[in-house]
């Protein structure tokens, strides 16, 4: 595709269920990252994949959350055992050297 | 990792009015880029700097990159309504992974 792609665009779960997020980056890019935002604030780093280099998962907010990047492509964000507080915009972006190119984010609600 | 400080933290100008807003770094970057998040919607990318001192406009939009290469400003001109949105710098630490600043809350009166 043309851009970057995340699936769903909305999801509501209930408290405890899990989730699994989806990003399809742009094709050829080697390094992806989740962001999370909360509303009207700023962008909270998750974790980050770069190639075939160990990912950086210090952004990942407790061992509930976990992140694949299969084939160096599509990646997949699970939340296991969700909790309100997880309730946000969830961001994915690619990059082929320093400039990222965003999604249009998943917002996950918790109920 | 490094840090980027952002000001100011938000913003209400009237329509028409310049906005000016800037960005420090803890240490050198060789890349400063802008973005801009509207309402709703993921940051997009609006001006890339790679060379200090470098000066860059698009449209009604100009960036600058610091002499230092330690801060970067956008200036916006005769802002509009759809100026709205947050604004947000970004460079790459180690490993071209990119550090975001916390962003700047532009809201614009008509």
């Amino acid at each position: 595709g043309a851009g970057v792609s995340q699936s769903p665009s909305n999801k509501v779960t209930e408290k405890g269920k899990d989730v699994e997020l989806r990003c399809d980056p742009i094709s050829g890019h080697t390094a992806l990252y989740w962001y999370r935002q909360s509303l009207g604030q700023g962008l909270e780093f998750l974790i980050y994949f770069q190639g075939n280099s160990a990912p950086d998962k210090s952004g990942l907010p407790s061992d509930r959350f976990s992140a694949e990047r299969t084939g160096g492509s599509v990646s997949t964000l699970t939340i296991q055992r969700t909790q309100q507080e997880d309730s946000a915009v969830y961001l994915c972006a690619s990059s082929s050297n320093t400039e990222a190119f965003f999604g249009q984010g998943t917002r996950l609600t918790v109920v | 990792g490094q840090q980027l400080n952002q000001s100011p933290q938000s913003m209400f100008i009237q329509e028409g009015e310049d906005v000016s807003m800037n960005c420090t770094s803890s240490s050198i970057f060789n890349t400063w880029l802008w973005y801009k998040q509207d309402p709703g919607e993921g940051p997009v990318l609006l001006i890339a700097l790679y060379k200090a001192g470098e000066l860059t406009s698009n449209g009604r939009l100009t960036a600058q990159f610091g002499i230092t290469r330690k801060d970067s400003f956008l200036n916006i001109s005769a802002s509009i309504p759809s100026d709205v949105g947050i604004y947000f710098c970004a460079g790459p630490e180690y490993g071209n992974k990119l550090v975001f600043g916390a962003g700047t809350i532009l809201r614009v009166k008509s």
